[in-house]
């Protein structure tokens, strides 16, 4: 089945020390997004790549960086996590038409839960 | 920006219809998705509207005024299983990414 994998389910970090979560889609979307989602509120969007076009959230820390090295896969990058990074970090993609919109949903993977020692 | 209002939580019972209301300020509009989202799991797609009127798929029907800044979601047949919060997501005129609100939580008991 086609689907949205995102590995580790679990991370645990040392505060302080770099992290990569990765992302990996086997749906051929054009659109790959990152969202951090802190229990009991809404999923927030950090940035997303439109093909390899990146798009940063005004409001994303520059702590938070991404790679997308191929269509398929995308990287999230926490170089020196905090204790407010400790979070459920959400991977989603999605299929942006040729007129710029679709009514395509976004298709999410099971998301990574990070903790921060 | 966007402001999007759920109710934060709600209860009904097994059987029972429950309705999820969402109202929301965009700049423009083009169109609004409805997820589930279990604890500790990825939100998954319920539905979509960008027309004015009901959507209905299965026990699960979507409702938009795009006039008044509304939607609802109407569950039927409520199961244990609905037990999840459900998110409201519109989508601001001349954008294809959807905004999510904190969502609703629905507990469902028997």
């Amino acid at each position: 089945d086609a689907m949205v994998i995102q590995n580790p389910r679990y991370q645990v970090t040392q505060f302080g020390k770099p992290v990569t979560l990765s992302c990996s889609q086997t749906l051929n979307h054009n659109v790959m997004y990152w969202y951090q989602q802190k229990s009991s509120q809404a999923p927030k969007l950090l940035f997303h790549y439109y093909d390899k076009d990146f798009n940063n959230e005004a409001d994303t820390p520059d702590n938070f960086q991404s790679r997308r090295p191929n269509t398929s896969f995308c990287f999230l990058d926490i170089r020196s996590p905090g204790l407010g990074d400790a979070a459920m970090y959400l991977c989603a993609t999605s299929s942006r038409g040729a007129g710029g919109y679709s009514n395509q949903p976004q298709h999410f993977g099971d998301g990574t839960r990070l903790s921060i020692l | 920006g966007q402001n999007i209002d759920q109710p934060t939580e709600m209860t009904a019972t097994e059987g029972a219809i429950v309705q999820i209301n969402c109202t929301y300020q965009t700049s423009g509009f083009n169109g609004l998705f409805w997820y589930q989202q279990h604890a500790g799991e990825a939100p998954t797609f319920l539905s979509y509207n960008v027309l004015d009127g009901l959507e209905e798929k299965g026990r699960f029907s979507s409702f938009l005024s795009r006039s008044k800044g509304y939607s609802y979601l109407l569950l039927k047949e409520l199961q244990m299983k609905d037990s999840a919060s459900y998110l409201c997501a519109p989508r601001s005129g001349g954008s294809y990414i959807p905004t999510f609100g904190r969502g609703t939580s629905l507990i469902v008991h028997p």
